[in-house]
């Protein structure tokens, strides 16, 4: 079946550090991919997203870019703000029984300090 | 645009007592969904809809159950909690499945519930 791993935290950086957040996915069809965050307290909401080999996502400076050849989606940022601290959550979206099926990772928790 | 509310927020139960945990929205979307999220295990789907009438179980079903008279809500039911239950639960929905699966799910803002 689907599967997504994400490498494990919590994950702690300075501010204005580079962020990258690894994940790779198992499918058996043609997924498209997201990554989801969750500030404290709060419900997911949708970072960013890839729908197709090789497209690009971004937002609020963050990027992932889908990598069919090593089944990656890994999340990257330049330069993390305080603001950032959050679980970044990756997923993917395949079809399953003719539904859309939504397989999330396990989570990565970040916290930036200043 | 309310988007997915759940309610309540928090809960605390007794071992054994029912509850439902109620989830509406309010964007015409077909396919419904709960998860819970425990620490070190993501999130994991109990059970979901894919429209009114139309209900199916997911990884975690064992001691829930859900309906799905209209669009709109999609309640999770526990009949006798346990303290197993005691976890983080999301509510989420998307457009539908016919639009493939590249649309995004909308979540609810959780509810904490204890039990004790």
């Amino acid at each position: 079946g689907d599967s997504v791993t994400q490498m494990e935290g919590p994950v702690t950086l300075s501010e204005e550090a580079f962020l990258t957040i690894n994940c790779t996915y198992t499918a058996t069809g043609y997924p498209s991919l997201f990554w989801y965050v969750q500030y404290p307290g709060e419900g997911l909401q949708l970072l960013l997203k890839a729908t197709k080999a090789d497209d690009k996502g971004s937002n609020k400076g963050f990027e992932a870019t889908y990598r069919k050849e090593t089944t990656s989606f890994h999340l990257e940022k330049g330069s993390v703000q305080v603001s950032d601290s959050a679980v970044y959550f990756c997923a993917l979206s395949d079809l399953g029984g003719g539904y859309q099926k939504v397989t999330f990772g396990t989570g990565t928790k970040l916290q930036v300090i200043p | 645009n309310a988007g997915v509310t759940q309610t309540p927020k928090f809960q605390v139960l007794k071992t054994g007592q029912s509850m439902t945990l109620q989830c509406a929205q309010d964007m015409n979307h077909e396919y419904m969904s709960w998860y819970r999220q425990d620490p070190g295990m993501g999130l994991r789907l109990i059970h979901y809809s894919v429209g009114a009438g139309i209900t199916d179980q997911g990884e975690v079903p064992n001691g829930y159950n859900v309906s799905r008279s209209t669009t709109e809500d999609f309640p999770l039911r526990l009949l006798s909690a346990a303290p197993s239950q005691t976890s983080v639960y999301f509510c989420a929905s998307s457009p539908g499945t016919g639009r493939g699966v590249d649309t995004e799910a909308f979540f609810g803002q959780g509810t904490r519930l204890t039990v004790v």
